[in-house]
């Protein structure tokens, strides 16, 4: 079955420090992976995606995430944390059936101290 | 110019009502989805219709009815609510069902009391 984790509940960073919010998937075939954010009260954003080519993916607001094809992993990372970055992040991957309608991680809490 | 927009924002309404949410989006894209998140943050499909036809019906109770009547609208009527049904609902859409990425809009906070 395929499926997205995301491993981590929450996960609190310093300001000014880099910051990875992880995501691993389980799909067949080649994945289409992304990520959004939700800020509070706010629908969900897109930030970036995977569909092919280089495994470092650059995305809105100075994220980037780098695909694991060996550790099937699609982390996020942002060299150097804002406190307007406090945000839920959800990973998401598309189904690979007949529908393409994306699989959602359960989200990590990401919480930026000043 | 908002480019998923729904209304009403918020909702409290009494267990056994029926209600209506509504949703427009004005990209020209083809498909359009309805999620659930509840309490905990989790995010689930209910549905979702490309050109008007249905696509992902998921296992929700059949008291939840979609209505496209146009591409550019997707409205969620409930029937007989109940307490579980209280959640944030999202209208989502995207340029084609090929799982694109997806724009949200804002959601509606549904309280049944």
């Amino acid at each position: 079955a395929q499926s997205v984790a995301q491993p981590e509940d929450q996960v609190n960073v310093a300001e000014g420090n880099p910051l990875t919010v992880k995501c691993t998937y389980s799909v067949s075939g080649n994945p289409y992976l992304f990520w959004y954010v939700q800020y509070p009260n706010r629908g969900l954003q897109f930030l970036l995606k995977y569909i092919t080519g280089d495994n470092l993916v650059k995305g809105s607001y100075g994220f980037e995430a780098e695909f694991n094809k060996s550790q099937t992993s699609f982390h996020l990372k942002k060299p150097s944390a804002l406190v307007s970055d406090s945000a839920l992040y959800f990973c998401a991957v598309r189904d690979m059936g007949s529908n393409y309608q994306l699989i959602w991680g359960a989200g990590t809490k990401l919480i930026i101290k000043p | 110019d908002t480019a998923v927009s729904q209304t009403p924002k918020y909702l409290v309404t009494q267990m056994g009502n029926d209600k209506s949410i509504k949703c427009e989006q004005n990209l020209g894209h083809d498909t359009m989805y309805w999620y659930k998140q509840d309490s905990k943050k989790f995010l689930k499909i209910m549905f979702s219709y490309n050109n008007k036809e249905l696509i992902i019906n998921e296992t929700v109770p059949n008291r939840f009815s979609p209505k496209s009547p146009d591409k550019a609208h997707l409205n969620l009527h409930i029937n007989s609510l109940e307490l579980g049904d209280s959640a944030v609902y999202f209208c989502a859409s995207s340029p084609d069902s090929s799982g694109r990425v997806q724009y949200f809009g804002a959601g509606t906070r549904l309280s049944v009391l």
